[in-house]
């Protein structure tokens, strides 16, 4: 069962143009979601970070919207640049009650950003 | 170092050989994770471990499995009788679970290759 569903696999965008990547989860406790950004021979690092109370978050060029409702969350890069070339992997997680944090992840979203 | 090491970075062995990869965390830091990435695949759980509790093996995908963190720091994942199937990205990540944001750092993995 996977519990989380990210597409596209891979996206190719000019530089300057928006970015998204979405992602779906079917657990309803995750209360933590995440987006990592890998770059090739290194581990993934955390980007950027939301809770389902609030339906929006950003931070500088990125943003991720929420929609609970949906279980739905995505990640939006503004400005997308060459060097934002990387594999985006959103996760989701339980964060609170003393439970595991153990992270949940989408399969990977593979940008190119093309000068 | 500051962030999470791992060693070695690149391990290729035969079918039917034992492995160890050791995790180094960030000092301080009482949460320990592993997570196998396959090509094609985000990252799948495999263990954690928090402070003096018992791990949560409940990703370890058989009893060829197992791993231990000595004296709340570094920690071991040994494979036994390895498989071709279990080549793959094998990543630790550490965070310091007393903080409300679960901010997980990763290292740059052990690229195992089984032969």
């Amino acid at each position: 069962q996977q519990q989380v569903k990210q597409s596209p696999q891979s996206l190719i965008v000019q530089k300057g143009g928006i970015s998204i990547i979405n992602c779906a989860y079917e657990n309803t406790a995750f209360d933590y979601f995440p987006w990592y950004q890998q770059f090739p021979g290194k581990g993934p690092a955390l980007l950027i970070a939301i809770r389902p109370d609030v339906s929006e978050k950003k931070e500088g060029r990125f943003t991720i919207s929420f929609n609970k409702s949906a279980k739905q969350f995505s990640l939006h890069i503004m400005d997308s640049q060459p060097g934002d070339s990387a594999t985006y992997f959103c996760a989701a997680s339980l964060n609170s009650g003393g439970s595991n944090y153990k992270l949940t992840f989408g399969k990977g979203t593979l940008l190119t950003v093309n000068p | 170092g500051a962030g999470v090491s791992q060693s070695p970075s690149n391990k290729v062995t035969e079918k039917g050989k034992d492995v160890e990869l050791r995790c180094d965390p960030i000092s301080g830091h009482t949460a320990l994770y592993w997570y196998r990435q396959s090509l094609g695949q985000g990252l799948e759980f495999l263990i954690y471990f928090q402070g003096n509790s018992a791990p949560d093996k409940s990703g370890l995908p058989s009893d060829r499995f197992s791993a231990e963190r000595t004296g709340g720091s570094v920690s071991t994942l040994t494979i036994q009788r390895t498989q071709q199937e279990d080549s793959a990205v094998y990543l630790c990540a550490s965070s310091f679970k007393e903080l409300a944001k679960n901010i997980q750092y990763f290292g740059a993995g052990t690229r195992l290759s089984v032969l």
